[in-house]
């Protein structure tokens, strides 16, 4: 079946420094990227929206120049954490429009913790 | 604008028994798709069941159905014999319907979700 693998699954970073997580759909083509973040207990909040070879588009109140997210090829979709600040701490999962369940194929989401 | 509302932020079932989870729903949208998702502790996010709104039967996937009633726009899950390894979080989502070019469409709008402890 359909499968988008996320990597790192957890990472740990220092606090000024930049994180990378990576979104790879492995056995169909994701033409569009979804990524959300969602604190513990709390909802999925929809930070971004990415198609393939063209920019992103952000939700509202969420930092561009914080949150870059880059989706180069129809496998490929990263979204780096620049200057990490302990309040970006938080659960980041992305979604890809695309196989089975009704188009939405979830990655299994990276535990993002900045000391 | 899309909005899912879940009203129960936690519910608490006996094993065996069935339990319905709340979702309500607004949109202006004619053609929008429901989906219930279940978030165990380790964060993924497992489909359980999808209705279409034109859909006319109300789905059902093993345990799992949805009470979908478009005039009350609410989209219930039932959970029938709960099991242990039914606790989770549980959310309701909605896709919205505008077309390509509409900043709505294909996004996932997610309620609050509702944590379900299942007792033995």
């Amino acid at each position: 079946g359909a499968v988008v693998s996320q990597h790192p699954s957890w990472v740990i970073c220092k606090s000024g420094t930049s994180v990378k997580i990576e979104c790879r759909s492995l056995d169909f083509q994701a033409t569009t990227m979804f990524w959300y973040r969602q604190f513990p207990k709390q909802s999925l909040m929809l930070m971004a929206t990415s198609n393939e070879g063209s920019k992103a588009t952000y939700e509202q109140g969420v930092e561009k120049d914080k949150f870059l997210i880059n989706h180069a090829s129809l496998t490929l979709s990263t979204l780096t954490v620049t200057s990490a600040h302990p309040e970006d701490s938080s659960f980041y999962i992305c979604s890809a429009r695309g196989g089975l369940h009704y188009g939405y194929t979830f990655g299994s989401g990276t535990r993002l913790t900045v000391v | 604008a899309q909005k899912i509302t879940q009203t129960q932020p936690g519910m608490f079932v006996q094993e065996k028994e069935a339990v319905t989870l709340d979702c309500t729903y607004d949109t202006s949208d004619p053609s929008y798709g429901l989906f219930w998702y279940k978030q165990p502790s380790s964060g993924e996010m497992i489909f359980l069941i999808y209705q279409g709104s034109y859909d006319q039967q109300n789905a059902t996937e093993g345990r799992y159905s949805l009470n979908f009633q478009k005039a009350r726009k609410s989209a219930n899950l039932v959970i029938s014999a709960s099991q242990l390894g039914d606790s989770a979080m549980y959310f309701c989502a909605m896709r919205g319907g505008t077309n390509a070019g509409g900043t709505s469409y294909g996004k996932l709008t997610f309620g609050q979700g509702t944590i379900l402890t299942v007792h033995p």
